[in-house]
């Protein structure tokens, strides 16, 4: 199967940094990427679609200024979150769309990373 | 608008004791139904992929069967390893020619040796 990655896996921040997590696909390319949060016992919330050479594209709700996303290449996308307040510590996964024969796609998703902020 | 429904939420099984799980959904024009596996504090571990009524997949003690209306993953004589939250999701188009998913809230299994 196809393999994603996230870096750091965790992070600890003081309110009012930013922080940016990695996201990569490893052995395919990804025009699309795509950012989720998890709060405890919660299923995953889209927070945005990262696009490779466009503007990432925002769920409602999720503020563009604070969570940054770059897709500087094929293979990697990027979250940063600006100036980070207690609220924002949250697990965020990465994920990435694999072209299947039936002109479907499968997703695969990164490890996650732990953002705590104190 | 596409739906995704899991039953049940929590499911508590002997170690050995099979049992099926199931995803109810509601799309218009299903491109595939996916079954994913979620450890605590780790992201979802692709299972299986399933396209067409009929369709049969197997991995281990796991098998996914999908039908017109609903997906089943059944779990013959599970391990406390096996314990997990397993989530079904379906596509939809998000634009630039890629996918989104729809998540169902998950069934979370407990093996009791």
């Amino acid at each position: 199967g196809a393999v994603v990655s996230q870096h750091p896996s965790r992070v600890i921040c003081k309110s009012g940094t930013s922080v940016k997590i990695e996201c990569r696909s490893l052995d395919f390319q990804a025009t699309t990427m795509f950012w989720y949060r998890q709060f405890p016992k919660k299923s995953l919330m889209l927070m945005a679609t990262s696009n490779e050479g466009s503007k990432a594209t925002y769920e409602q709700g999720v503020e563009k200024d604070k969570f940054l996303i770059n897709h500087a290449s094929l293979t990697l996308s990027t979250l940063t979150v600006t100036s980070a307040h207690p609220e924002d510590s949250s697990f965020y996964i990465c994920s990435a769309p694999l072209r299947q024969e039936r002109a479907s796609y499968e997703q695969y998703f990164g490890p996650g990373t732990r953002l705590t902020v104190t | 608008e596409d739906q995704v429904t899991q039953s049940p939420e929590a499911l508590r099984l002997q170690e050995g004791e099979s049992s099926s799980l199931n995803c109810s959904y509601t799309v218009s024009g299903l491109r595939g139904l996916f079954w994913y596996r979620q450890d605590p504090g780790k992201g979802p571990e692709f299972l299986f992929t399933l396209y067409s009524a009929g369709e049969e997949k197997e991995k281990e003690r796991l098998k996914a069967t999908l039908t017109k209306k609903e997906s089943f993953l059944h779990i013959t004589a599970p391990k406390p390893e096996d314990s997990a939250t397993y989530l079904c999701a379906v596509p939809y188009p998000s634009g630039a020619g890629s996918y989104q998913l729809t998540f169902g809230k998950g069934t979370k299994l407990s093996v009791i040796p």
